[in-house]
């Protein structure tokens, strides 16, 4: 099956700053590239995703890029808010089959 | 945007009895569902594949005959972990698909004493 790495596992940042969070996958066939944001002891929830045809996708403070060569995509976050902190995890998925996810990285981000 | 819920939220039972936990998509219909573990401070776990209609795929190293899984109807999946025991108390979050994106039921806590 799949395998999806994570890093960084913790990140701290000061507000204002940016934050950027790697993830590699080992199936080339893997075509969707969701990011989830988990506070504790809630659901996941969806924050941006891109898929294998597009190489970045952007949302106001969020950004993804996608190297589909080297088989890495990796989450930037700018002007990081105290609202940011939570638990990220990324995760590859062949088009509506299952979800396989990175290890997570818990950020921090300090007034 | 589509919803998924679960029941219990939060169960603790006695080592040895066995716990039914209860996936439904409530706005729409899920012929897939997918349920994953999570431990404390670590990530999801794709435990199995709810097939409607038909057998689970389970992941490599669960057990099928510990964790139960049966999907009778197009809104709703359960999982049935059978003689629990201390080391089964986890947090079980089921999912169900819309065209790509995956959307998480809000997780059973399961405590077994």
């Amino acid at each position: 099956g799949e395998n999806v790495e994570q890093h960084p596992s913790t990140l701290s940042v000061q507000e204002g700053d940016s934050a950027v969070i790697k993830c590699t996958y080992s199936d080339s066939a893997s075509n969707y590239f969701p990011w989830y944001k988990q506070e504790l002891g809630k659901r996941p929830q969806l924050i941006i995703d891109i898929r294998s045809n597009v190489g970045e996708k952007k949302d106001q403070r969020i950004a993804v890029t996608l190297n589909k060569t080297a088989k890495h995509f990796s989450l930037h976050i700018t002007e990081t808010q105290p609202e940011d902190s939570a638990v990220y995890f990324c995760a590859a998925s062949y088009t509506g089959n299952q979800f396989y996810f990175g290890t997570g990285t818990s950020l921090t981000v300090i007034p | 945007g589509a919803v998924v819920s679960q029941h219990p939220s939060w169960v603790i039972c006695k080592s040895g009895t066995s716990v039914k936990i209860e996936c439904r998509s409530l706005d729409f219909q899920a012929t897939t569902m997918f349920w994953y573990r999570q431990f404390p401070k670590q990530s999801l776990m794709l435990m199995a594949t709810s097939n409607e209609g038909s057998k689970a795929t389970y992941e490599q190293g669960v057990e099928k005959d510990k964790f139960l899984i049966n999907h009778a109807s197009l809104t709703l999946s359960t999982l049935t972990v059978t003689s629990a025991h201390p080391e089964d108390s986890s947090f079980y979050i089921c999912s169900a698909p819309v065209g790509d994106t995956q959307y998480f039921g809000p997780g059973t806590r399961l405590t077994v004493l």
